[in-house]
This record gives C-alpha cells, sequence and structure tokens, in this order.
C-alpha cells in the first residue's frame, strides 16, 4: 500500500511568490496533519482535519497560510505571499481518526523541503 | 513554559553503549505518550508506545514517570543504526473529544564505532 504522498519533494521559491503544497493521506485514514519542521522550533503542529473538517488550526501561524481539504484523498496547505522565514520542511501526517481516549499511530508523508530567498 | 521538553542533544556514544533520554511534559492530564524516531532527512516513524507500567521493546525501554511529569527511553548495547533523532510525543484530550497531540523537539543520537 501507498504510504502517504507528498507534494512537491522540493520547492524553491522567491520571496512573495505564492505556494502550494499538497498531500494525499493513506486511503482510509480520516484525520490528517500538516506540520512544520525548523532547527529552531521542532516540529509544529499547523493545523488537522477529521472527516475533511478542520478541527484545530491554532497553528496556523498567521493570514498568509491557508490549508483546505475538499475531499477525504487530498489536502493542499497554500502560502501566499511567502516569505524566507517560511523555509522549512513541511510535513502531512494521517491517522485512523482519533477517539476519547485513545491515539492512533500518525504516518507522515516524506515532507516537502521549501526554500524561499 | 514548552509542553514538551526535550535536551536536543547530541549525545555522542560509542557502539554498545546503553543511553538514555528524558522528555518533560507540563499538563498534568495528559493521556498517553510515544517516541518517534526520524532519520536524519527522513519523516518521523513511530517507534513506541510508551505505558504507565514501562514497556519493553527488544533492546528499548520506555518508562512514564507522572509524578515528576516526565518520560524516558532507554537504548542498550547501541547500534550504529540506531543513530537518528528521537521524538518525545504526548496526548492530550483536546475540546470535543479530539486529541491534542504535542511533538517535543527531539534529542539527537549519534552511536560512534
Amino acid at each position: 500500500d501507498a504510504g502517504v504522498i507528498q507534494s512537491p519533494r522540493h520547492e524553491v521559491t522567491e520571496m512573495g511568490q505564492e505556494v502550494t503544497l499538497r498531500c494525499k493521506p493513506i486511503s482510509g485514514h480520516n484525520s490528517l496533519f500538516w506540520y512544520r519542521q525548523t532547527m529552531m522550533r521542532g516540529l509544529e503542529l499547523l493545523i488537522y482535519f477529521n472527516n475533511n473538517v478542520p478541527i484545530d488550526d491554532s497553528g496556523m501561524p498567521e493570514d498568509r497560510f491557508s490549508a483546505k481539504m475538499p475531499n477525504a484523498s487530498f489536502s493542499t496547505l497554500k502560502i501566499q505571499p511567502s516569505e524566507p522565514r517560511d523555509s522549512a520542511v513541511y510535513f502531512c501526517a494521517s491517522t485512523i481518526g482519533l477517539a476519547g481516549g485513545s491515539y492512533n499511530e500518525q504516518f507522515f508523508g516524506p515532507g516537502t523541503r521549501l526554500t524561499v530567498l | 513554559r514548552k509542553e514538551v521538553e526535550q535536551d536536543p542533544g547530541p549525545f555522542n556514544v560509542p557502539e554498545g553503549a546503553t543511553v538514555a533520554f528524558n522528555c518533560t511534559y507540563s499538563n498534568s492530564a495528559s493521556q498517553s505518550f510515544f517516541w518517534y524516531r526520524q532519520d536524519c532527512r527522513k519523516e518521523p516513524k513511530l517507534l513506541m508506545s510508551v505505558y504507565s507500567s514501562g514497556n519493553e521493546d527488544g533492546r528499548f525501554t520506555a518508562q512514564l514517570n507522572r509524578a515528576s511529569q516526565y518520560i524516558s527511553l532507554l537504548i542498550r548495547d547501541s547500534k550504529l543504526s540506531d543513530s537518528a533523532t528521537y521524538l518525545c510525543v504526548v496526548n492530550l484530550d483536546g475540546s470535543g473529544g479530539y486529541q491534542k497531540v504535542t511533538f517535543g523537539t527531539g534529542t539527537k543520537l549519534q552511536v560512534i564505532p
């Protein structure tokens, strides 16, 4: 079975440009997470969806960031306009829906390495 | 205080050594705990869960101390292949029955021949 698929794997862009990152979760998983990882701040949760609905977006840094999940098999994270401080590795992860009192392993995609010049 | 704190390391240990990492968490209502492993330039992967009574998986032992609010990971007989960053994960019931999962920043382990 395919794991979590992310594209592109690498993105280099100039400040001010729009960046769109894509994620396809594992089939059957109904929770999807977007993370950002940097050396300084580690792995930060940006937003998570359950059954395509955003549940917690408190980690989204500012209005320049937006995320959508139009269906169970696809999500996007958009940065507009991008800034050099957005340079990081962006991971998407999926899991089977979280029920109260239990935790299911998150499966991560390979990440998108974003560089904003 | 950060919700989950780890010593970033690096921990440089010789092959065959025993090494231990701790991770502290701030919210006493945290419910479940895990260790993930992340290889250089790769994605994190689940290493093991941490149970209240402690648990072992081969050379790896995980412990939970609720009173002092920390979890630990012990690696015995270190192998070169154990070199990686180890991320502590803490899970808390969020609002509406959903989970709030927080990752630590990770502890880097380098096993030296």
